[in-house]
C-alpha cells in the first residue's frame, strides 16, 4: 500500500544525544515536510524540502537537521542542541508545485521523550 | 505578525445537532485553505480544500466557506455523531515562491450521545 512509514513510533533520548527519525514515503511526492507537536498544542513545522537535495528550514529549525538525498526518503535528526525534543514528530509529503493546494499526506508520527 | 487561531477550548455538542469551528487568520494571504481531522496519537487526515475565490464546499455532512476580507473560515459537521469527535485542524497555503503549508492550533470537538 501506498503512504509515508515513520520509525520508530516510541523513541527514548538521554541528555546530550542524537537521534534521526525515519520517514519514507512510496507516493512519488515531490514535496516532504516535519513538523512538531506538542501536547494540546497545534503543528510547527520545523523543515521541508521541495526537491532532492534542497530543503528549508521551518518556524522551528535550531537544534535539528535534515537531508534529502533520495526522493522517498526525508530523516530527521534531533541533535543534542534542541533543549526540549521531548514531542510528537509528524512526517508528511505531497505532490505538486509550489502553491498547488495539493492535499498533504502524514505518517502516523513518532513520540520522542528524553529521559 | 502572521497568527491563525482556532477555539483554543474544546466544543462539547449533543449529537445530531450542527458543530461549528472557526478558523481566523491575520497577515496571510493564502491561496487555499484546507481542513484536517487529528485522533490522538495520529496522523493528521485531510477533509477539505477551499481555494481563495471559492465561498463555500461541501462533502457530505461537511461545509466549509471562506471570507478572505473576515480572514476567516468556518467548517460546519451537520447531524453531528459521536464518532465525529477529534481535534479538527486548519492549514493555510500560502501565496508566493514557497511550499510552506501553516497550521492551526486546533479545536478539540467531543460529540456526547
Amino acid at each position: 500500500d501506498g503512504g509515508i512509514t515513520q520509525s520508530p513510533k516510541y523513541l527514548f533520548r538521554k541528555e546530550g544525544q542524537n537521534v534521526t527519525l525515519s520517514c519514507e514515503q512510496n507516493l512519488n511526492h515531490d514535496a516532504m515536510y516535519w513538523y512538531r507537536q506538542d501536547p494540546g498544542q497545534g503543528l510547527r513545522l520545523i523543515y521541508y524540502s521541495q526537491i532532492v537535495n534542497d530543503f528549508q528550514k521551518g518556524d522551528i529549525a535550531e537544534g535539528y537537521s535534515v537531508s534529502r538525498e533520495k526522493k522517498e526518503s526525508f530523516p530527521l535528526t534531533v541533535t543534542s542542541a534542541q533543549k526540549n525534543p521531548t514531542a510528537f514528530y509528524l512526517c508528511a509529503s505531497r505532490t505538486g508545485g509550489i502553491s498547488s493546494g495539493n492535499t498533504i499526506y502524514f505518517g502516523e508520527g513518532s513520540w520522542l521523550t528524553v529521559v | 505578525s502572521q497568527k491563525i487561531e482556532q477555539n483554543s477550548e474544546a466544543l462539547n455538542i449533543q449529537e445530531g445537532k450542527t458543530a461549528t469551528l472557526t478558523c481566523n487568520y491575520t497577515n496571510y494571504s493564502p491561496a487555499y485553505l484546507q481542513w484536517y481531522r487529528q485522533d490522538p496519537g495520529r496522523g493528521p487526515v485531510f477533509l477539505l480544500l477551499i481555494r481563495e475565490n471559492e465561498k463555500e464546499k461541501r462533502k457530505e455532512r461537511l461545509k466549509v466557506t471562506f471570507d478572505t476580507t473576515l480572514k476567516q473560515s468556518l467548517f460546519h459537521i451537520t447531524a453531528s455523531q459521536p464518532a465525529d469527535s477529534a481535534t479538527y485542524l486548519c492549514a493555510l497555503d500560502m501565496l508566493g515562491n514557497t511550499d510552506k503549508l501553516i497550521f492551526g492550533t486546533g479545536t478539540r470537538l467531543q460529540v456526547f450521545p
